[in-house]
């Protein structure tokens, strides 16, 4: 079946503007991560859905970052007034109720001139 | 705060060694630990996922072990390929919604 997916996978935007990045689940998972890969940092955390529960926010680095999700479905992570430091690759993962495993997408590279 | 460690940061080899890739965790109470390999502009692709009850995971020629005491977890290649060469991720789920704390990642190289 089809897997994780990310759009747009490339995003430049200028200092201050605002971006809007998707994530589409694998049908069916009720699990949903927003992670961030910055050069020297590594994979962090962002934010976290688990069905109609109160999102798990507590790895977005600022008020500027913020997530939906609609219909237990896809997702959109929105950050406002973007930052040069937030240029990274931002991954998107998804997991069954009960389950381990956590599947990725293919990631969205923001690039903030 | 959990965290995560994977050393060294590099690695090159020739083709056909077997080699060992390690993983060091802080916090000793994890759910379970997963490896990843990462090829350069593309996401993750899942390994293999030892459950903390679990001591070894074997898929094909990758075995990966955990000891959970000593927050350490091993991920062995045997006969390694030029195909091998990626980034490879550890990741913990200490249970928190399960959001994974990553290491830094090993990147391979793995010379013909």
């Amino acid at each position: 079946g089809a897997g994780v997916s990310q759009s747009p996978s490339n995003k430049v935007t200028e200092k201050g503007k605002d971006v809007e990045l998707r994530c589409d689940p694998i049908s069916g998972h009720t699990a949903l991560y927003w992670y961030r890969q910055s050069l020297g940092q590594g994979l962090e955390f962002l934010i976290y859905f688990q069905g109609n529960s109160a999102p798990d926010k507590s790895g977005l680095p600022s008020d500027r970052f913020s997530a939906e999700r609609t219909g237990g479905s896809v997702s959109t992570l929105t950050i406002q007034r973007t930052q040069q430091e937030d240029s990274a690759v931002y991954l998107c993962a998804s997991q069954t109720r009960g389950g381990y495993e956590q599947y990725f997408g293919p990631g969205t590279r923001l690039t903030v001139t | 705060k959990q965290e995560v460690t994977q050393i060294p940061a590099a690695l090159s080899v020739p083709e056909g060694e077997n080699l060992v890739l390690n993983c060091s965790f802080t916090d000793s109470a994890i759910y379970n630990l997963q490896w990843f390999r990462q090829d350069p502009g593309k996401g993750l692709t899942s390994l293999l996922l030892i459950q903390s009850s679990q001591r070894e995971q074997t898929s094909g020629r990758l075995n990966a072990s955990l000891d959970k005491s000593s927050g350490r977890s091993t991920l062995y290649i045997a006969a390694s390929q030029p195909g091998d060469s990626a980034t490879y991720l550890c990741a913990v789920d200490s249970g928190a919604n399960s959001k994974l704390t990553f290491g830094k990642g090993i990147t391979l190289s793995v010379r013909p």
